[in-house]
């Protein structure tokens, strides 16, 4: 079955940073890209950023671009996103998300606040 | 970008009865490739979203054949024939025809009258 895991989520004031994981198995995490999307309490989805599968090629959305990083690595069939510079506005509850959005982790809750 | 719209952005519907939402998108999502990567998610109170319909008709295993979705170019509809309890939750669309980016509907919230 595929299972992916996310952690690294928490308090953190305006300004710090946080650095999440999501650990995948059930399927060769080597082969294929992987999605962050975030969800604002009580808001929609957010699609956020996406690394192809040899960590190459990135995207950001503009409202995080310069301030979130996401890498991988595949011999331990994780993916990150390292958030920095955080802002009260990038409290959601963050998701990794599967090359075609078939899978989802449950998501970790980042809480930007002083 | 993309824009993604839904409506209605709430449907009260009575059990049993049937629903329908539709999304319309800024520009057509037939990709270079001849598939129209539209997709539609459910996401149940307190879940992450779930898969239900991928290349705007295509259902994921598991999911209940009263959940059917149809359309082309820009206009899209996610139909429920019968609406059951574990139906109710908020409905997004979204594409991955043109990237970057992917983007979502603004969400329909489904609930029982």
């Amino acid at each position: 079955d595929v299972q992916l895991v996310e952690s690294g989520g928490g308090l953190v004031q305006p300004g710090g940073s946080l650095r999440l994981s999501c650990s995948v198995s059930g399927f060769t995490f080597s082969n294929f890209a992987m999605h962050w999307v975030r969800q604002a309490p009580g808001k929609g989805l957010e699609y956020v950023s996406a690394i192809n599968p040899d960590g190459l090629k990135t995207y950001y959305a503009d409202s995080v671009k310069g301030r979130f990083t996401i890498s991988r690595d595949n011999s331990k069939n994780t993916l990150y996103l390292q958030l920095s510079s955080l802002r009260p506005e990038d409290t959601a509850v963050y998701y990794c998300v599967t090359l075609s959005f078939d899978y989802w982790g449950q998501g970790t809750l980042v809480t930007v606040s002083s | 970008d993309i824009v993604m719209t839904q409506t209605p952005l709430s449907s009260p519907v009575t059990l049993g009865q049937p629903a329908s939402i539709s999304c319309r998108s800024s520009q057509s999502l037939v990709h270079s490739d001849g598939h129209t990567y539209l997709s539609w998610l459910q996401q149940r109170p307190g879940q992450p979203p779930r898969l239900l319909i991928y290349k705007s008709s295509n259902r994921l295993s598991g999911v209940p054949d009263r959940f059917s979705g149809s359309g082309a170019g820009t206009d899209f509809t996610l139909k429920i024939s019968r609406v059951e309890a574990e139906d109710v939750g908020v409905y997004y669309c979204m594409h991955a025809t043109q990237f970057p980016p992917y983007t979502f509907g603004q969400g329909t919230k489904l609930e029982i009258k």
